[in-house]
């Protein structure tokens, strides 16, 4: 399997503008999520969706943040309008979750957003 | 709210050396705890994963530890090698049918050849 695929790796826009990042989990999988990861903050969990459906957004910073999963294998991050402090890199990761506890999550390469 | 804190954010040992890293949780009541490595530039990769009734996990030179009641988890490397050069980052689990995970700040080691 190719992993969780992210795109773009790099995006350099400017405040104001829209930005759509991109995840493809791993087949089969049935949860996905969202992380920003930022020098002051570290790790933090945005989303969360189970079977396309969202689950827990309560990290997700405000309106300007939204997501979606259309289907199993495709996922948007949107931030509308960006800023300055949504600079960070965003990690999508996913796991096939199940009646266990042995269900860990498999994280893709990260894009990093740099916003001007 | 549960927090995760990893003392010493940064640690240098010559190569060969045994090491310990650890991870400190608010709230006990996980469903399991993870560690994590993070090479620069990468994500994340999974190296144990310990569910909340096991006390420890090994995986090669890995050998991880969960006090559960003390909110305490540590990772334990032996014999360490420049490969094993990366930030190394604890998770812990919410629950069952919850699958957040907290993670704490991570440990950025560094293995001195």
């Amino acid at each position: 399997d190719a992993g969780v695929i992210q795109s773009p790796r790099h995006e350099v826009t400017e405040m104001g503008q829209e930005v759509t990042l991109r995840c493809k989990p791993i087949s089969g999988h049935n949860s996905l999520f969202w992380y920003r990861q930022t020098m002051m903050r570290g790790l933090e969990l945005l989303i969360y969706f189970n079977n396309n459906v969202p689950i827990d957004d309560s990290g997700m910073p405000e309106d300007r943040f939204s997501a979606k999963m259309p289907n199993a294998s495709f996922s948007t991050l949107k931030i509308q309008p960006s800023e300055p402090r949504d600079s960070a890199v965003y990690f999508c990761a996913s796991s096939q979750a199940g009646f266990t506890s042995t269900d860990t999550q498999y994280f893709g390469p990260g894009t990093r957003l740099t916003v001007l | 709210k549960q927090e995760v804190t990893q003392i010493p954010a940064a640690l240098s040992v010559p190569e060969g050396e045994n090491l310990v890293l650890n991870c400190s949780f608010t709230d006990s009541a996980i469903y399991n705890l993870q560690w994590f490595r993070q090479d620069p530039g990468k994500g994340l990769t999974s190296l144990l994963l310990i569910q909340s009734s096991q006390r420890e996990q090994t995986s090669g030179r890995l050998n991880a530890s969960l006090d559960k009641s003390s909110g305490r988890s540590t990772l334990y490397i032996a014999a360490s090698q420049p490969g094993d050069s990366a930030t190394y980052l604890c998770a812990v689990c919410a629950g069952f049918g919850n699958e957040k995970l907290t993670f704490g700040t991570g440990t950025r080691l560094t293995i001195i050849p």
